[in-house]
Protein backbone atom coordinates (compact mmCIF):
# COMPACT_ATOMS: atom_id res chain seq x y z
CA UNK A 1 0.00 0.00 0.00
CA UNK A 2 1.37 3.67 -1.09
CA UNK A 3 1.73 5.59 2.30
CA UNK A 4 1.05 9.47 1.94
CA UNK A 5 2.87 11.94 3.81
CA UNK A 6 1.01 15.82 3.90
CA UNK A 7 1.39 18.64 6.21
CA UNK A 8 -0.05 18.10 9.80
CA UNK A 9 -1.98 21.71 9.68
CA UNK A 10 -2.07 24.69 7.61
CA UNK A 11 -3.31 28.18 7.82
CA UNK A 12 -5.01 31.01 4.97
CA UNK A 13 -7.45 34.01 4.79
CA UNK A 14 -10.24 34.10 3.26
CA UNK A 15 -10.23 34.53 -0.61
CA UNK A 16 -6.67 33.31 -0.96
CA UNK A 17 -6.00 29.99 -2.97
CA UNK A 18 -4.48 27.27 -0.78
CA UNK A 19 -2.51 24.44 -2.28
CA UNK A 20 -2.26 20.92 -0.05
CA UNK A 21 0.43 18.81 -1.30
CA UNK A 22 1.12 15.25 -0.92
CA UNK A 23 3.98 12.97 -1.14
CA UNK A 24 3.11 9.04 -2.06
CA UNK A 25 6.78 7.85 -3.67
CA UNK A 26 5.68 4.45 -3.68
CA UNK A 27 1.99 5.19 -6.00
CA UNK A 28 2.10 2.02 -8.44
CA UNK A 29 0.92 1.88 -11.78
CA UNK A 30 -2.71 1.60 -10.75
CA UNK A 31 -3.13 3.89 -8.47
CA UNK A 32 -5.69 6.56 -8.48
CA UNK A 33 -5.21 9.85 -5.76
CA UNK A 34 -8.00 10.96 -4.10
CA UNK A 35 -9.03 13.93 -1.71
CA UNK A 36 -11.37 13.90 1.01
CA UNK A 37 -12.75 16.85 3.52
CA UNK A 38 -13.91 16.31 6.63
CA UNK A 39 -15.89 18.65 9.53
CA UNK A 40 -15.69 18.13 12.74
CA UNK A 41 -18.32 15.70 13.59
CA UNK A 42 -19.29 14.29 10.17
CA UNK A 43 -18.21 11.72 8.04
CA UNK A 44 -14.86 12.26 5.29
CA UNK A 45 -16.71 13.80 1.83
CA UNK A 46 -15.47 13.03 -1.53
CA UNK A 47 -13.27 16.29 -3.07
CA UNK A 48 -11.79 15.26 -5.99
CA UNK A 49 -9.97 11.91 -7.86
CA UNK A 50 -7.22 12.13 -10.55
CA UNK A 51 -4.56 9.79 -12.24
CA UNK A 52 -2.09 11.75 -13.95
CA UNK A 53 -1.74 15.62 -14.88
CA UNK A 54 -5.01 17.89 -14.26
CA UNK A 55 -8.20 17.70 -12.77
CA UNK A 56 -10.78 20.00 -11.88
CA UNK A 57 -14.08 20.18 -10.89
CA UNK A 58 -16.48 22.92 -8.97
CA UNK A 59 -14.97 23.14 -5.78
CA UNK A 60 -11.09 21.60 -6.51
CA UNK A 61 -8.27 21.03 -8.81
CA UNK A 62 -5.68 18.16 -8.50
CA UNK A 63 -2.78 18.62 -9.69
CA UNK A 64 -0.27 15.26 -10.56
CA UNK A 65 3.32 15.41 -12.14
CA UNK A 66 4.25 12.89 -14.59
CA UNK A 67 6.23 10.77 -12.13
CA UNK A 68 3.13 11.14 -10.11
CA UNK A 69 4.77 10.84 -6.86
CA UNK A 70 3.19 13.74 -5.19
CA UNK A 71 -0.04 15.70 -6.14
CA UNK A 72 -1.27 19.01 -4.93
CA UNK A 73 -5.03 19.98 -4.04
CA UNK A 74 -5.90 23.47 -4.90
CA UNK A 75 -8.44 25.22 -3.49
CA UNK A 76 -9.84 28.33 -5.18
CA UNK A 77 -10.88 31.68 -3.25
CA UNK A 78 -11.09 30.03 0.34
CA UNK A 79 -13.72 31.18 2.89
CA UNK A 80 -13.99 30.19 6.53
CA UNK A 81 -16.53 27.46 5.83
CA UNK A 82 -13.24 25.21 3.95
CA UNK A 83 -11.60 24.86 7.40
CA UNK A 84 -11.66 21.57 7.61
CA UNK A 85 -8.95 18.24 7.47
CA UNK A 86 -7.88 17.07 4.21
CA UNK A 87 -6.96 13.87 3.29
CA UNK A 88 -5.21 12.73 0.80
CA UNK A 89 -5.80 8.55 -0.41
CA UNK A 90 -3.72 6.74 -2.87
CA UNK A 91 -4.34 3.18 -3.95
CA UNK A 92 -6.63 0.98 -6.48
CA UNK A 93 -8.16 -1.55 -4.47
CA UNK A 94 -10.69 -1.92 -1.44
CA UNK A 95 -8.03 -1.10 1.26
CA UNK A 96 -7.72 2.39 0.94
CA UNK A 97 -5.85 3.98 3.83
CA UNK A 98 -6.47 7.35 5.45
CA UNK A 99 -3.56 8.89 6.72
CA UNK A 100 -3.77 11.88 9.35
CA UNK A 101 -4.43 14.42 6.87
CA UNK A 102 -4.07 18.13 6.77
CA UNK A 103 -5.75 20.31 9.47
CA UNK A 104 -6.67 23.61 7.21
CA UNK A 105 -7.81 26.64 9.05
CA UNK A 106 -9.12 29.89 7.30
CA UNK A 107 -9.24 32.84 8.88
CA UNK A 108 -11.34 36.53 8.24
CA UNK B 1 -32.21 8.92 -1.14
CA UNK B 2 -31.12 8.70 1.99
CA UNK B 3 -27.54 7.73 1.06
CA UNK B 4 -25.69 5.81 4.16
CA UNK B 5 -27.80 5.62 7.44
CA UNK B 6 -26.15 4.62 10.43
CA UNK B 7 -27.50 3.72 13.90
CA UNK B 8 -27.29 4.22 16.88
CA UNK B 9 -25.74 7.84 17.32
CA UNK B 10 -24.13 6.85 20.53
CA UNK B 11 -23.67 4.07 22.30
CA UNK B 12 -22.25 3.55 25.94
CA UNK B 13 -21.02 0.00 26.81
CA UNK B 14 -19.59 -1.42 29.48
CA UNK B 15 -16.34 -3.75 29.39
CA UNK B 16 -17.30 -6.96 27.46
CA UNK B 17 -20.51 -6.22 26.50
CA UNK B 18 -21.45 -6.99 22.86
CA UNK B 19 -23.22 -5.10 20.36
CA UNK B 20 -23.99 -4.30 16.68
CA UNK B 21 -23.55 -1.12 14.84
CA UNK B 22 -26.04 -1.07 11.45
CA UNK B 23 -25.28 0.67 8.55
CA UNK B 24 -27.56 0.63 5.37
CA UNK B 25 -26.98 2.46 2.27
CA UNK B 26 -30.43 2.98 -0.35
CA UNK B 27 -27.87 3.61 -3.52
CA UNK B 28 -27.51 0.31 -4.71
CA UNK B 29 -23.41 0.15 -4.62
CA UNK B 30 -21.56 -2.77 -4.26
CA UNK B 31 -18.55 -1.61 -1.85
CA UNK B 32 -19.51 -1.19 1.52
CA UNK B 33 -17.00 -0.70 4.55
CA UNK B 34 -16.20 0.33 8.12
CA UNK B 35 -13.22 3.01 9.93
CA UNK B 36 -12.78 4.06 13.23
CA UNK B 37 -11.36 7.38 13.77
CA UNK B 38 -9.98 7.74 17.01
CA UNK B 39 -9.70 11.88 18.51
CA UNK B 40 -7.48 13.76 16.49
CA UNK B 41 -6.47 10.81 13.79
CA UNK B 42 -7.71 9.90 10.54
CA UNK B 43 -9.98 6.94 9.82
CA UNK B 44 -8.73 3.27 9.80
CA UNK B 45 -10.10 0.45 8.22
CA UNK B 46 -11.94 -2.15 9.85
CA UNK B 47 -13.44 -4.62 7.14
CA UNK B 48 -15.00 -4.22 3.97
CA UNK B 49 -17.33 -5.79 1.70
CA UNK B 50 -17.06 -5.91 -2.68
CA UNK B 51 -20.55 -7.90 -2.41
CA UNK B 52 -23.23 -9.40 -0.71
CA UNK B 53 -21.72 -12.62 0.80
CA UNK B 54 -17.99 -11.23 0.43
CA UNK B 55 -15.94 -9.39 3.21
CA UNK B 56 -12.48 -8.92 3.97
CA UNK B 57 -10.56 -7.80 6.60
CA UNK B 58 -9.04 -3.94 6.92
CA UNK B 59 -6.06 -2.63 8.79
CA UNK B 60 -7.31 -2.86 12.37
CA UNK B 61 -9.39 -6.17 12.39
CA UNK B 62 -9.37 -7.43 15.95
CA UNK B 63 -12.47 -7.63 17.58
CA UNK B 64 -15.06 -6.96 15.45
CA UNK B 65 -16.94 -9.13 12.93
CA UNK B 66 -19.26 -7.74 9.91
CA UNK B 67 -21.30 -10.07 7.23
CA UNK B 68 -22.94 -9.00 4.76
CA UNK B 69 -25.97 -10.78 3.55
CA UNK B 70 -28.07 -7.88 1.19
CA UNK B 71 -26.37 -5.49 -1.19
CA UNK B 72 -28.05 -2.93 1.60
CA UNK B 73 -26.75 -3.34 5.17
CA UNK B 74 -23.42 -4.07 6.16
CA UNK B 75 -23.47 -4.52 10.40
CA UNK B 76 -20.65 -4.13 12.35
CA UNK B 77 -20.12 -6.36 15.39
CA UNK B 78 -18.33 -5.96 18.51
CA UNK B 79 -17.68 -9.10 19.97
CA UNK B 80 -16.55 -8.31 23.62
CA UNK B 81 -16.08 -4.37 23.90
CA UNK B 82 -12.87 -2.71 25.69
CA UNK B 83 -12.15 0.63 25.94
CA UNK B 84 -9.61 0.27 23.52
CA UNK B 85 -12.70 0.67 21.33
CA UNK B 86 -14.18 3.65 22.14
CA UNK B 87 -14.01 5.22 19.03
CA UNK B 88 -16.40 6.79 16.30
CA UNK B 89 -17.39 4.39 13.36
CA UNK B 90 -17.85 5.43 10.16
CA UNK B 91 -19.56 3.05 7.53
CA UNK B 92 -19.12 4.30 3.62
CA UNK B 93 -20.30 2.70 0.15
CA UNK B 94 -19.25 3.27 -3.29
CA UNK B 95 -20.84 2.10 -6.67
CA UNK B 96 -17.33 0.50 -7.88
CA UNK B 97 -14.40 -1.23 -5.85
CA UNK B 98 -11.85 0.44 -7.15
CA UNK B 99 -11.19 3.02 -5.26
CA UNK B 100 -13.56 5.64 -6.62
CA UNK B 101 -15.73 8.15 -4.54
CA UNK B 102 -16.84 6.87 -1.17
CA UNK B 103 -20.08 8.04 0.83
CA UNK B 104 -20.19 8.25 4.58
CA UNK B 105 -22.20 7.85 7.22
CA UNK B 106 -22.72 10.47 9.88
CA UNK B 107 -20.69 8.07 12.37
CA UNK B 108 -21.71 6.57 15.67
CA UNK B 109 -20.05 7.73 18.23
CA UNK B 110 -19.07 4.77 20.91
CA UNK B 111 -17.65 4.89 24.51
CA UNK B 112 -16.45 1.68 26.10
CA UNK B 113 -16.38 2.14 30.21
Amino acid sequence: LAKTTQPISMDSYEGQEVNITCSHNNIATNDYITWYQQFPSQGPRFIIQGYKTKVTNEVASLFIPADRKSSTLSLPRVSLSDTAVYYCLVGVNNDMRFGAGTRLTVKP
Amino acid sequence: NAGVTQTPKFQVLKTGQSMTLQCAQDMNHEYMSWYRQDPGMGLRLIHYSVGAGITDQGEVPNGYNVSRSTTEDFPLRLLSAAPSQTSVYFCASSYGTGGGEQYFGPGTRLTVT
